[in-house]
């Protein structure tokens, strides 16, 4: 099955630096990569997703870059702000409705003042 | 997106009893809905996969009768955690697709079951 590595598990920055999340992905059969944002004790939210026939997708602060050659794919934060502290996840997913996500382990990201 | 609710958001319950957890979507039919769990600072694993009107799909290692799911309604998925013991202890969450296409998922809030 699936297997999707993110990296890394914890991340630190000042309010304002950028952060830079990153996932490999093993099926290459996976053509849809969605990143979500959960904040202690409530649900994982969609924040930007890709396709595999794109390879680039910006969202004001957030843009996420997929390499199919290499099965990695990142998230991009910029200016940072310390609401966007919170664990983010990556995951991976087949087309198809019935498909299922595959999840990262999880990146505790924390935005210092 | 998709709005879906979960009921209860939290319960406490005593090794041995039975919990069930609503997983609604509001605004969407929802044929496929997706049940997880996770752990403190863990991701989410996938348990099951519940298909409206057919026996749900468990992932390897689930127990099916210890967790079981019913699709009666494209509104309305059920998770029952039967005879429930301190290690169920976790946060589990259903999922749907929505309006933005067969691939995006959206998260209900979570349910918190502590089995004491």
């Amino acid at each position: 099955g699936e297997n999707v590595e993110q990296h890394p598990s914890t991340l630190s920055v000042q309010e304002g630096d950028s952060a830079v999340i990153k996932c490999t992905y093993s099926d290459s059969a996976s053509n849809y990569f969605p990143w979500y944002k959960q904040e202690l004790g409530k649900r994982p939210q969609l924040i930007i997703d890709i396709r595999s026939n794109v390879g680039e997708k910006k969202d004001q602060r957030i843009a996420v870059t997929l390499n199919k050659t290499a099965k990695h794919f990142s998230l991009h934060i910029t200016e940072t702000q310390p609401e966007d502290s919170a664990v983010y996840f990556c995951a991976s997913k087949r087309g198809g409705g019935g498909n299922k996500l595959t999840f990262g382990t999880g990146t505790q990201l924390k935005v210092e003042l | 997106g998709a709005v879906v609710s979960q009921h209860p958001s939290w319960v406490i319950c005593k090794s041995g009893t039975s919990v069930k957890i609503e997983c609604r979507s509001l605004d969407f039919q929802a044929t496929t809905m997706f049940w997880y769990r996770q752990f403190p600072k863990q991701s989410l694993m996938l348990m099951a996969t519940s298909n409206e009107g057919s026996k749900a799909t468990y992932e390897q290692g689930v127990e099916k009768d210890k967790f079981l799911i019913n699709h009666a309604s494209l509104t309305l998925s059920t998770l029952t955690v039967t005879s429930a013991h301190p290690e169920d202890s976790s946060f589990y969450i259903c999922s749907q697709k929505g309006w933005a296409g067969e691939d995006t998922q959206y998260f209900g809030p979570g349910t918190r079951l502590t089995v004491l």
